[in-house]
C-alpha cells in the first residue's frame, strides 16, 4: 500500500520559517518525480513544486520562487519543502503527492498557518 | 493557461448522469487530468491524460475533448460522488488547476 505522510505544518509568523516533510512508503521512491500541492483554506488546488527522481531538477511556482525550496533524501524515501520569508498567502493545507505531471498518490495533508 | 470549470456547483440525485466542463485559455493538447476531492480529504486522481483512468476509479466517470475544452461525465451517481472535482493541465508550467464543481445533493 502506498503511503505519503506529511509533517511540519504549524503556526509561524510573517516571515518566518517552515519545513515540511513528506515520508512515503510502498512505491520504489527513488524512480517517481514527487510534487507539493497546496490548498488555501476554503480554496482550490495550486502546484507549488516539484523535484526530480535524483533532485537534479526542480520547478516551482512564480509566488514561491526564490522563497521555498524543494530537496529530497532517497535513502531515506522522504522529500522536503523548506519554506522561507512565509506570507499570510501561503497560508494553506500544503499535500505532497506522487509524480511529475499528474498526482496519482496523495497525503493526507499538513496546514500551515501564518499569522 | 488559466482552467475555468463550469458550473462552479451543481445539485444532482443518486442516479443522475453530470457533466461538468474545463476550459483552458490556450491549447494543452490533451495534457489534461481530473480530481475529486471529498471534504477534509486529499484529492483522488480519476482520470489523466484526458480520458484514461487511474487504477480503481469506476467505469461510469468518463473523461473527454481535446485542446481548450473538456468534459467530465458521471454516469449514474453515486452516493460517494458528491464531491468537489477539479481539472488539471500539465501542458505547460506551471501546471494550474480549475477552481472546482462542487457536486451536491438536489
Amino acid at each position: 500500500e502506498v503511503q505519503l505522510v506529511e509533517s511540519g505544518g504549524g503556526l509561524v509568523q510573517p516571515g518566518g520559517s517552515l519545513r515540511l516533510s513528506c515520508a512515503t512508503s510502498g512505491i520504489a521512491f527513488s524512480t517517481y518525480w514527487m510534487t507539493w500541492v497546496r490548498q488555501a483554506p476554503g480554496k482550490g488546488l495550486e502546484w507549488v513544486a516539484s523535484i526530480k527522481e535524483d533532485g537534479s531538477d526542480k520547478y516551482y511556482v512564480d509566488s514561491v520562487n526564490g522563497r521555498f525550496a524543494i530537496a529530497r533524501d532517497n535513502a531515506k524515501n522522504s522529500f522536503y519543502l523548506q519554506m522561507n520569508s512565509l506570507r499570510v498567502d501561503d497560508a494553506a493545507v500544503y499535500y505532497c503527492a506522487t509524480r511529475r505531471y499528474y498526482f496519482d498518490h496523495w497525503g493526507q495533508g499538513t496546514l500551515v498557518t501564518v499569522s | 493557461i488559466q482552467m475555468t470549470q463550469s458550473p462552479s456547483s451543481l445539485s444532482a440525485s443518486i442516479g443522475d448522469s453530470v457533466t461538468i466542463t474545463c476550459r483552458a485559455s490556450q491549447t494543452v493538447s490533451t495534457w489534461l487530468a481530473w480530481y475529486q476531492q471529498r471534504p477534509g480529504k486529499a484529492p483522488k486522481l480519476l482520470i489523466y491524460r484526458t480520458s484514461n483512468l487511474d487504477s480503481g476509479v469506476p467505469s461510469r466517470f468518463i473523461g473527454s475533448g481535446s485542446g481548450t475544452e473538456f468534459t467530465l461525465t458521471i454516469g449514474s451517481l453515486q452516493p460517494d460522488d458528491f464531491a468537489t472535482y477539479y481539472c488539471q493541465q500539465f501542458e505547460t508550467l506551471p501546471w494550474t488547476f480549475g477552481q472546482g464543481t462542487k457536486v451536491e445533493v438536489k
